[in-house]
């Protein structure tokens, strides 16, 4: 069975530090999708992005940055430099074949980014 | 222009009564899902469409009943609300019913029931 582990419910930092937002996954699955999504106070869920389970590659963009380590079923997320703008709740899914299509979200880790 | 949009954004009603929940995307996608976000902001799929057909029902109960008169309204109705309805409500879409497509989110609806 799919499940998303975020152990961060809540993060404060201040502004321009570093921070580091957890995820382990379990799946049964070889083949599966990591996802981040942002939630800012306006409500709405946007992508931030998707890393394939053959793809181990950390990927950066900008200030953020994604830790895939398949031994350890772990997609860490840093923000760089962290801005106020920042402050939201972070959520990791997981899709694999057995789900068919069903994301499987992270409890998601509220971050705040105090100036 | 948005690209998923859900009406209302709040919903405040009485035990009992029946309310709806509508959903339109401009995307062109072919999937449609309800997810629920509880008040400790845990998100779970409800259900999902593909091409108007209905084919992921979470054990959600039968007061529940969505309607897709197109691939792109996926609308929401419940029946005999009850206190534990409480919650956001986000209406999502994907091109494809894939394991890699990314979800394009509405701005929820917010459904409190007194």
């Amino acid at each position: 069975a799919q499940k998303v582990t975020q152990a961060q419910t809540e993060i404060s930092v201040v502004e321009k530090e570093d921070v580091t937002l957890d995820c382990v996954y379990e799946t049964r699955d070889t083949t599966y999708y990591l996802f981040w999504y942002k939630q800012p106070p306006s409500g709405e869920l946007v992508f931030l992005i998707r890393r394939n389970s053959f793809d181990e590659q950390n990927e950066i963009s900008g200030r953020y940055s994604w830790n895939f380590q398949k031994s350890t079923s772990s997609f860490n997320f840093t923000i760089t430099a962290s801005q106020v703008v920042d402050s939201a709740v972070y959520f990791c899914a997981l899709s694999d074949l057995g789900g068919y299509q069903k994301v499987t979200f992270g409890i998601g880790t509220k971050l705040q980014v105090i100036p | 222009d948005t690209a998923v949009s859900q009406t209302p954004k709040y919903l405040v009603t009485q035990m009992g009564n029946d309310k709806s929940i509508k959903c339109e995307q401009n995307l062109g996608h072919d999937t449609m899902y309800w997810y629920k976000q509880d008040s400790k902001k845990f998100l779970k799929i409800m259900f999902s469409y593909n091409n108007k057909e209905l084919i992921i029902n979470e054990t959600v109960p039968n007061r529940f009943s969505p309607k897709s008169p197109d691939k792109a309204h996926l609308n929401l109705h419940i029946n005999s609300l009850e206190l534990g309805d409480s919650a956001v409500y986000f209406c999502a879409s994907s091109q494809y019913m894939k394991t890699n497509e990314k979800l394009f989110f509405g701005s929820g609806t917010q459904l409190s029931v007194l």
